[in-house]
């Protein structure tokens, strides 16, 4: 199993949709997750942080699901702007040491 | 701009040259990391610092490739007889280390094309 996993997409909806993707992960002992965003050719940035069972900033909503091992990300009420790359982000071994996933492509049309 | 910089964004060399990049961190930030990104996959962990100290390294870091932060603000990555596999988009990234998965952020990035 790796250790990061996500669904590569893409992920084709209609402006105003609802989108949600999972990553799985294969390190138990991980206690913190993230969800970083990418634009095309652009470097990652922090989207959301995730320490309990889940989080929720505006229109997003990430949640954790220890005992299955994976972290989801819920996107409502998607707005063009939405479209880029979201990578899932696990710590590993060290404090320091992350994990990224391979990216979730998510292209809304209009 | 208080934010991860780097430099230079872009370079294009021809194989077997060697280049060296820079990134200069947030200035409070204590830990630094290096990563590179090929196309259509995230990024892959290189080598972190804590300080001026190079506490971790990836088995991807070759003998070929090397890290230095002397006076923990800083970072250089150089890689010497290039090849066309280490054409790439290599990031660092800096955070304040808090105990609690550190947030980290990062640079722009530079994009190295090997000919």
């Amino acid at each position: 199993r790796k250790e990061v996993e996500q669904d590569p997409g893409p992920f084709n909806v209609p402006e105003g949709a609802t989108v949600a993707f999972n990553c799985t992960y294969s390190n138990s002992a991980s206690q913190s997750f993230f969800w970083y965003r990418q634009d095309c050719r652009k470097e990652p940035k922090l989207l959301m942080s995730v320490y309990s069972s889940g989080n929720e900033d505006g229109r997003f909503t990430a949640q954790l699901n220890r005992a299955s091992q994976y972290i989801s990300l819920l996107i409502r009420d998607s707005k063009l702007s939405d479209s880029a790359t979201y990578l899932c982000v696990v710590p590993w071994g060290s404090a320091s040491k992350i994990i990224f996933g391979s990216g979730t492509r998510l292209s809304i049309r209009p | 701009d208080t934010g991860v910089s780097q430099n230079p964004r872009h370079k294009i060399t021809k194989r077997g040259q060697n280049v060296t990049f820079r990134c200069d961190p947030i200035s409070e930030h204590n830990r630094l990391y290096w990563y590179r990104q090929t196309l259509g996959q995230g990024p892959e962990f290189l080598t972190y610092f804590q300080n001026e100290a190079q506490l971790e390294k990836s088995r991807l870091l070759s003998d070929r490739f090397s890290a230095e932060r002397p006076k923990g603000s800083f970072s250089t990555l150089e890689i010497q007889r290039t090849e066309q596999g280490d054409s790439a988009m290599y990031l660092c990234a800096s955070s304040l280390s808090r105990g609690r998965g550190d947030t980290q952020y990062f640079g722009p990035g530079t994009r190295l094309t090997v000919l």
